[in-house]
């Protein structure tokens, strides 16, 4: 595709609630992002990978939060046990390389809302 | 690691009056800066970004924004506005070698006004 595609757009989940939320990046991009942007906040790192090797995430608030690229290509950030705190937009990101300045284009986000 | 200060969380203005964004950050090392804009339900787009060179630099819809080292700041700047530029607008900041994630500050909300 010609952008970063997030699905859903908007997900609402009861507490207690296993979600999974959906990235594909640009086609050939090495890196990915994944933030989490709470109501009226800038968005806070939550996880890097490269290719598929997860390189960073110590920005994942607990345990209940994991996200995997098996593949290199796409990627899935799953949320165990929904509490309202999490409720939050989910942003992903992808980029060619991390090299120099190189962009990060950003999808539309994943609106989660916790019940 | 870096930090990110935006001075104004809301900027209201009359529509092709002239606008500054502030931005502020901190770091051990040398940096990237970036200015993004959010339109409502929409994901972040690049306004423009500052690697090297030139601490003027110039990006899309009339944008532009100057690195000044010694004061640490990064302020986007449009001469005149638009009503269609009302968006929230996020500086963010990221080390200059190798990996590194970028930092976002907490955003500022421009209300351009008929």
């Amino acid at each position: 595709g010609a952008g970063v595609s997030q699905s859903p757009r908007y997900k609402v989940a009861k507490r207690g609630q296993d979600v999974a939320l959906r990235c594909d990046p640009i086609s050939g991009h090495v890196s990915l992002f994944w933030y989490q942007q709470a109501l009226g906040q800038g968005p806070e790192f939550l996880t890097y990978f490269q290719n598929e090797a997860q390189l960073d995430k110590s920005g994942l608030p607990s345990d209940r939060f994991f996200a995997e690229r098996p593949e290199g290509s796409v990627s899935t950030l799953k949320i165990q046990r929904t509490q309202q705190e999490d409720s939050a937009v989910y942003l992903c990101a992808s980029s060619l390389d991390m090299t120099r300045g190189t962009e990060a284009f950003f999808g539309q986000g994943t609106r989660l809302t916790v019940v | 690691a870096q930090s990110v200060t935006q001075l104004d969380s809301q900027v209201p203005v009359f529509e092709e009056a002239p606008v500054e964004l502030r931005c502020n950050y901190s770091s051990s090392v040398s940096v990237y800066l970036f200015w993004y804009v959010q339109y409502p339900n929409q994901g972040l787009q690049l306004l423009l970004k500052y690697l090297s060179g030139s601490t003027l630099v110039k990006g899309i819809n009339g944008f532009e924004a100057e690195f000044n080292k010694s004061q640490t700041s990064f302020h986007l700047r449009k001469p005149s506005v638009h009503i269609s530029d009302t968006a929230e607008y996020f500086c963010a900041v990221r080390g200059s070698g190798g990996y590194n994630k970028l930092i976002f500050g907490a955003g500022t909300r421009l209300a351009v006004h008929p």
